[in-house]
């Protein structure tokens, strides 16, 4: 079945530019949303339609996807943006949401 | 906004059940799909399921149907039941709206979540 893999941490510097990936069959020729999940509060889009970003969203937020890979880019990291990342993606065969497993995004 | 309401405490073998307020707009949308999405302690989120205003629905087929949502218009609000529940489905339970099309899918608007706890 259709599953999307992501690292289970990614640690970055102040400043410097995170990449949280996100791995699935042809994904590439999916559609994917990232979701970022602070400790104790619900989700958060963050990226639509592999690189929209919804109105809030600061533009230090971007994505792509090519491949079986989509990608997260958060540049300018700072110490707010320490959370749980979430991709997802919609699996034609069964008709189902998929999420990834979750990447902690460590800013030290 | 959506807030989920239901007992925090349901009994292995028995029935969670859920409901979701929506406010600050209409359920009776035609273009957006409402939604159950749960996370167990520590661990990831797992799409339940989600309702169109008409009563159209997808599921997880991996909750063996054992997951029934219905709409509520009058009330502005939807309902998740999970049958025959065991502790794996403790979790926290979100509801969520579903915006895109059909093949692309994402949930822009989430309640706070609520806690439920299958023990005896």
């Amino acid at each position: 079945s259709f599953a999307l893999t992501q690292p289970p941490s990614v640690s970055v510097s102040p400043g410097q530019t995170a990449s949280i990936t996100c791995s699935g069959d042809k994904l590439g020729n999916k559609y994917t949303s990232w979701y970022r999940q602070r400790p104790g509060q619900p989700p958060v889009l963050v990226m639509y339609e592999d690189r929209k970003r919804p109105s809030g969203i600061p533009d230090r937020f971007s994505g792509s996807s090519t491949g079986n890979t989509a990608t997260l880019i958060i540049s300018g990291t700072q110490a707010m943006d320490e959370a749980d990342y979430y991709c997802q993606s919609w699996d034609f065969s069964t008709s189902s949401v998929v999420f990834g497993g979750g990447t902690t995004l460590t800013v030290l | 906004q959506l807030q989920e309401s239901g007992p925090g405490l349901v009994k292995p073998s028995e029935t969670l059940s859920l409901t979701c307020i929506v406010s600050g707009g209409s359920i009776n949308s035609s273009t957006d799909y409402w939604a159950w999405i749960r996370q167990p302690p520590g661990k990831g989120l797992e799409w339940i399921g989600y309702i169109f205003y008409s009563g159209s629905t997808y599921s997880n087929a991996s909750l063996k149907s054992r997951a029934r949502m219905s709409v509520d218009t009058s009330k502005n609000q939807f309902s998740l039941n999970l049958t025959s529940v065991t502790a794996a489905d403790t979790a926290v339970y979100y509801c969520a709206r579903r915006v895109g099309d059909f093949n692309r899918p994402s949930f822009d608007s989430w309640g706070q979540g609520i806690l439920v706890t299958v023990s005896s």
